[in-house]
């Protein structure tokens, strides 16, 4: 199985700041060019959202506060700047082999 | 617009099983894979499997083979699933979603939590 190990498991960024959130994979999530990895947001209580697809696309209604981005196995989730509606959990996903697997999540807070 | 509907909440004794419904709505449900995600408590996201309604063709994560069974009723654009055998570690929340190109899941239904309680 493809792990995704995601770090930091919770970050405290300060509003208008940058928040940044890895996530490395054991292995490739790359077919025909492309990096099978998206990124989703979970605030308390609701369901996951879709924020980024295929390593950097933006989800339709996603601003552009939110960026994705990969260097070797590494991906990351940028959100700059942080708003007070940020606020939430974060995960990664691989879409390459089954299972599918997820990140851990990354809680993201308000310093 | 694309919605996934699942049933409600259900309370089950440990060893029973029990069956949750996803009903599609908003595009052509034959079309698309219907993946199932699982949810503990407080944890991240597990993927159990997805189903294609065209043709009844599954893909498992190994974990749930035995565990969860799924189906479709094309007529009712209607996914199921069924988990057997209960334990608590089965009592969480369960989310249907529609898979995009790429596995990557646009739609999420509301969720249907599962409580394994005698």
């Amino acid at each position: 199985n493809i792990v995704l190990t995601q770090s930091p498991a919770s970050l405290a960024v300060i509003l208008g700041q940058k928040a940044t959130i890895s996530c490395t994979a054991s292995e490739s999530v790359n077919k025909f060019g492309i990096n099978l990895m998206h990124w989703y947001q979970q605030k308390p209580g609701q369901l996951p959202k879709i924020l980024i697809y295929n390593e950097f696309s933006r989800a339709p209604g996603i601003p552009a506060r939110f960026s994705g981005d990969e260097a070797e196995l590494n991906f990351t989730l940028t959100i700059e700047p942080v708003e007070a509606d940020d606020v939430a959990t974060y995960y990664c996903q691989q879409g390459l082999t089954f299972p599918l697997t997820f990140g851990s999540g990354t809680k993201l807070e308000i310093k | 617009q694309v919605k996934l509907l699942q049933s409600g909440a259900a309370l089950v004794k440990p060893g029973a099983s029990v069956k949750m419904s996803c009903k599609a709505s908003g595009y052509t449900f034959t079309d698309y894979w219907v993946s199932w995600v699982k949810q503990s408590h407080g944890k991240s996201l597990e993927w159990i499997g997805e189903i294609y309604p065209n043709s009844g063709a599954t893909n498992f994560n190994e974990k749930f083979k035995g565990k969860a069974t799924l189906t479709v009723d094309k007529s009712t654009s209607t996914a199921y699933m069924e988990l057997s055998r209960l334990t608590s570690e089965d009592s969480a929340i369960y989310y249907c979603t529609r898979s995009e190109l790429g596995a990557w899941f646009a739609y999420w239904g509301q969720g249907t939590l599962v409580t394994v309680s005698s």
